[in-house]
């Protein structure tokens, strides 16, 4: 069975462009989520949806950062304008039902913005 | 804030148990302790989850003590494969964003030879 899907697995960039961060979650989890992780600050929860639905943002750091779920087979976490900071691994993740809290993570997005 | 509280890292020999604690004295009755590991430059995996009774699979043993303030988590023979950031999670159970996972900084766990 294919796992949680995320693309590009790197992605260089320059300050100031438009970055797209792409997530396939497992066939039948109605849950996606997408954490941030750098070395200051371990990992973040970004934002999670249920049934394509954003529940919880608030750990979205800033305007520029915005995700969508248009289906439920897809998912974008897009940073526009991307800034140094930035700089950092993304990790989509999704479970089927919150309850048992056993989330799938996939290999994860390493962006680097220069 | 990480409810938790681990030792920042931990060795253990190939072939022995690994034995690695976690506080989590201010639990509520309603969660659960998680725990996930982070091998380098891979996702996180879950591991295994309990409320107060011991729990076993098939990659781990987690022990949680009686007034459920602490627990352990054994590896009962670790392998190099088994290097890697675990982390110790409390959890309520359900949905909603208290149902959310928050990860802290995790032991470190290096498997010798």
């Amino acid at each position: 069975d294919a796992g949680v899907i995320q693309s590009p697995r790197h992605e260089v960039t320059e300050m100031g462009q438009e970055v797209t961060l792409r997530c396939k979650p497992i066939s039948g989890h109605d849950y996606l989520f997408w954490y941030r992780q750098t070395m200051m600050r371990g990992l973040e929860l970004l934002i999670y949806f249920n049934n394509n639905v954003p529940i919880d943002d608030s750990g979205m750091p800033e305007d520029r950062f915005s995700a969508k779920m248009p289906n439920a087979s897809f998912s974008t976490l897009k940073i526009q304008p991307s800034e140094p900071r930035d700089s950092a691994v993304y990790f989509c993740a999704s479970s089927q039902g919150s309850f048992t809290g056993e989330l799938f993570f996939g290999e994860g997005s390493r962006l680097t913005v220069l | 804030d990480a409810k938790t509280t681990q030792p920042p890292s931990m060795d253990c020999a190939e072939g022995r148990a690994a034995n690695l604690p976690c506080n989590h004295s201010t639990i509520s009755g309603n969660e659960y302790v998680y725990w996930y590991r982070q091998i380098h430059s891979q996702g996180p995996q879950y591991i295994i989850h309990g409320l107060k009774n011991n729990e076993t699979n098939e990659m781990a043993s987690l022990i949680i003590t009686e007034d459920r303030k602490s627990s352990t988590l054994i590896l009962p023979h670790a392998t190099l494969r088994d290097t890697a950031v675990y982390y110790c999670i409390v959890r309520v159970a359900g949905g909603g964003s208290q149902g959310n996972l928050i990860f802290g900084k995790g032991t470190k766990l290096s498997v010798k030879p």
